[in-house]
């Protein structure tokens, strides 16, 4: 079966430092990986795509993919506290047209 | 603006009766839409493919007689909770792929269902 494993959190930060957070995935056959950020309550917005080994840069937002360690992880720099929310990382596996498999979610919460 | 639309927002029904959620995609056609359920600090899971002109596909574990999706149009999804009970209280999202430069996928604002 294929997995998507996050740490659930909370991962508390303080405003203006780097938040990381880290997903990992089962299935090497995976092609396309995103990013998504969940407030309370809402639907899941896009963050982040990435669909090649190295890094990613999009304002205070940096994805990092290692298809070897099926690793992917993003990194908030400058942290505020409108950035607390949960991240949802989410896998497309080859094969699957558009279906995408989500982990559980990392909560953020940055302190002011 | 929003690229994928959700009606209604939140419903509320008594338990027994059946539901209507429309997901549409706005300025492009999707001939595919997902539909998800998410309950109260879990995940998104993933209930059903829907697939424009043809019958949908259900994830293991779901029930089709009770989740009925219809997608009769490139721009247009439904998913009809039938004879709802509590239980099926959830947050209701779907998606939809633009198929432009990677297909980009784009949730809808997603759906409050209380069966009461």
């Amino acid at each position: 079966q294929k997995e998507v494993e996050q740490n659930s959190g909370p991962l508390s930060v303080p405003e203006g430092a780097i938040a990381s957070l880290n997903c990992t995935y089962s299935d090497r056959g995976s092609q396309s990986f995103f990013w998504y950020r969940q407030y309370s309550g809402k639907s899941p917005e896009l963050i982040m795509s990435i669909y090649s080994n190295g890094d990613k840069e999009d304002g205070r937002f940096t994805a990092q993919l290692n298809k070897a360690s099926q690793y992917v992880s993003l990194l908030i720099r400058d942290s505020q506290p409108s950035d607390s929310a949960t991240y949802l990382c989410a896998v497309n596996y080859l094969g699957g047209g558009n279906k995408l498999t989500f982990g559980t979610g990392t909560q953020l919460k940055v302190e002011l | 603006g929003a690229v994928v639309s959700q009606h209604p927002s939140r419903v509320i029904c008594k338990s027994g009766t059946s539901v209507k959620i429309e997901c549409r995609s706005l300025d492009f056609q999707a001939t595919t839409m997902f539909w998800y359920r998410q309950f109260p600090k879990q995940s998104l899971m993933l209930m059903a493919t829907s697939n424009e002109g043809s019958k949908a596909t259900y994830e293991q574990g779901v029930e089709k007689d009770k989740f009925l999706i219809n997608h009769a149009s490139l721009t247009l999804s439904t998913l009809t909770v039938t004879s709802a009970h509590p239980e099926d209280s959830s947050f209701y999202i779907c998606s939809a792929a633009d198929g432009i430069g990677g297909n980009t996928i784009y949730f809808g604002e997603g759906s409050w269902l209380t069966v009461v």
